[in-house]
């Protein structure tokens, strides 16, 4: 299948700095990414669909100024966690859909275990 | 809109137990299904898959049959291994475009020797 690539596997911050989290799709172009958030032992929630060459969509609830995404190429998009607090800790999986020729399926990066201290 | 049901767990399971996880879902049209795993500190892997009406997914032991009549695709395997242990999420999309899968809550299963 589809290879997405997810980096770093797991970053510790300190309060009040900025993290930069990359999703890549290694052989396939993505003109739409997704971010998800997942808190322990619970199911994935969907912060935004990242889409190439133009803004984000933001699902409702999630702040966009804090999570920026920035989708600048077909294989590319990151996630930056502005002025990170401990609450932003949590576990961040990227996820790309390669399109009909590949099939409906999505694939996911192995995701970011974000630590704020 | 569209919704997938899957059954909560935790499901604990001695080795070589049959295994079965029910996943029934709501959606418009002829949706395409899918089973992801998830093991501890990764991300989401696709275990299969089925894009029509009473088509078989398959890989690894594990099987899930598409059944249009019944709104689901329980997923299932014979005889469980302790390297199954993993959370277990159904999901499906309607199109094969830019839209998020619509995933189920995850059913977390685990397997002791």
């Amino acid at each position: 299948g589809a290879v997405v690539s997810q980096h770093p596997s797991r970053v510790i911050c300190k309060s009040g700095t900025s993290v930069k989290i990359e999703c890549r799709s290694l052989d396939f172009q993505a003109t739409t990414m997704f971010w998800y958030r997942q808190f322990p032992k619970q199911s994935l929630m969907l912060m935004a669909t990242s889409n190439e060459g133009s803004k984000a969509t933001y699902e409702q609830g999630v702040e966009k100024d804090k999570f920026l995404i920035n989708h600048a190429s077909l294989t590319l998009s990151t996630l930056t966690v502005t002025s990170a607090h401990p609450e932003d800790s949590s576990f961040y999986i990227c996820s790309a859909r390669s399109g009909p020729d590949r099939g409906p399926e999505a694939f996911f990066g192995q995701g970011t275990r974000l630590t704020v201290v | 809109g569209d919704s997938v049901t899957q059954m909560e767990g935790p499901v604990t399971l001695s080795e070589e137990a049959f295994l079965t996880i029910n996943c029934t879902y709501t959606a418009t049209g002829y949706p395409s299904l899918f089973w992801y795993v998830q093991y501890p500190g990764e991300g989401l892997q696709l275990l299969l898959k089925a894009t029509k009406a009473d088509d078989k997914g398959s890989n690894k032991g594990f099987e899930a049959t598409y059944r249009k009549e019944t709104t689901s695709f329980h997923l299932e395997k014979g005889s469980v291994q302790v390297s199954d242990s993993a959370v277990y999420f159904c999901a499906l999309t309607g199109d094969s475009g830019n839209t998020p899968l619509v995933f189920g809550k995850g059913t977390r299963l685990s397997v002791i020797a």
